[in-house]
């Protein structure tokens, strides 16, 4: 079956150190996504990208680092530069080119720092 | 400022109680509008996309509207596995704005 997958579901981290979440996809999309969903709030855009090589900031993109080396992985790494990284993290991915066509998620990885 | 706001942030109904959630998008130039099931501790689902006013699309229970101003998530004869909670998001440009989400709860 094709999807997304993230890993790991649950990660723990001490404060100060830097961690990369993954996600893969298999849906040969071009566009892959990453989302941050915080309680109260809605997803909100860290990064993302179009095409292998290349990706854009999104809305939230400090403290955060990317890397899109392949079309089916694009793995996000939480520096310790981000003020507050506990959060449920999203990956996404959609057909580039495709009319309008929605986003399809990941199971999300779930990130607490202490 | 581009948002997305939906309303109620949380419902209950008894099985079989329809109703519908609500979601109110400014946004400038709509290219779609999609909802989503999000089920704890799991991504969102895609459920729907409405691309113009009028616009109908439906799955099961679930009927989506769409308006110029917002669109509608109506449950007919809810059951309880249809507890979620439910997100819309409005795509601008290549932007999608999401609302926060209406929690439904379901009871038997």
């Amino acid at each position: 079956d094709g999807g997304i997958t993230q890993s790991p579901k649950y990660l723990f981290r001490k404060e100060g150190q830097n961690v990369t979440l993954s996600c893969e996809q298999n849906l040969n999309h071009d566009a892959m996504y990453w989302y941050r969903q915080d309680p109260g709030q809605g997803l909100r855009l860290i990064y993302y990208s179009q095409i292998v090589n290349d990706f854009q900031k999104g809305d939230i993109a400090e403290g955060y680092s990317v890397s899109r080396e392949k079309k089916e992985s694009f793995p996000l790494t939480v520096t310790s530069a981000q003020k507050n990284p506990t959060a449920f993290y999203l990956c996404a991915s959609s057909i580039l080119g495709g009319y309008n066509s929605p986003l399809h998620f990941g199971n999300g990885t779930r990130l607490t720092v202490t | 400022e581009d948002q997305v706001t939906q309303s109620p942030e949380a419902l209950r109904l008894q099985e079989g109680e329809s109703s519908s959630l609500n979601c109110s998008y400014t946004v400038s130039g709509l290219r779609g509008l999609f909802w989503y099931r999000q089920d704890p501790g799991k991504g969102p689902e895609f459920l729907f996309t409405l691309y113009s006013a009028g616009e109908e699309k439906e799955k099961e229970r679930l009927k989506a509207t769409l308006t110029k101003k917002e669109s509608f998530l109506h449950i007919t004869a809810p059951k309880p596995e249809d507890s979620a909670t439910y997100l819309c998001a409005a795509l601008t440009g290549n932007q999608f704005y999401f609302g926060t989400g209406t929690s439904l709860t379901v009871i038997p």
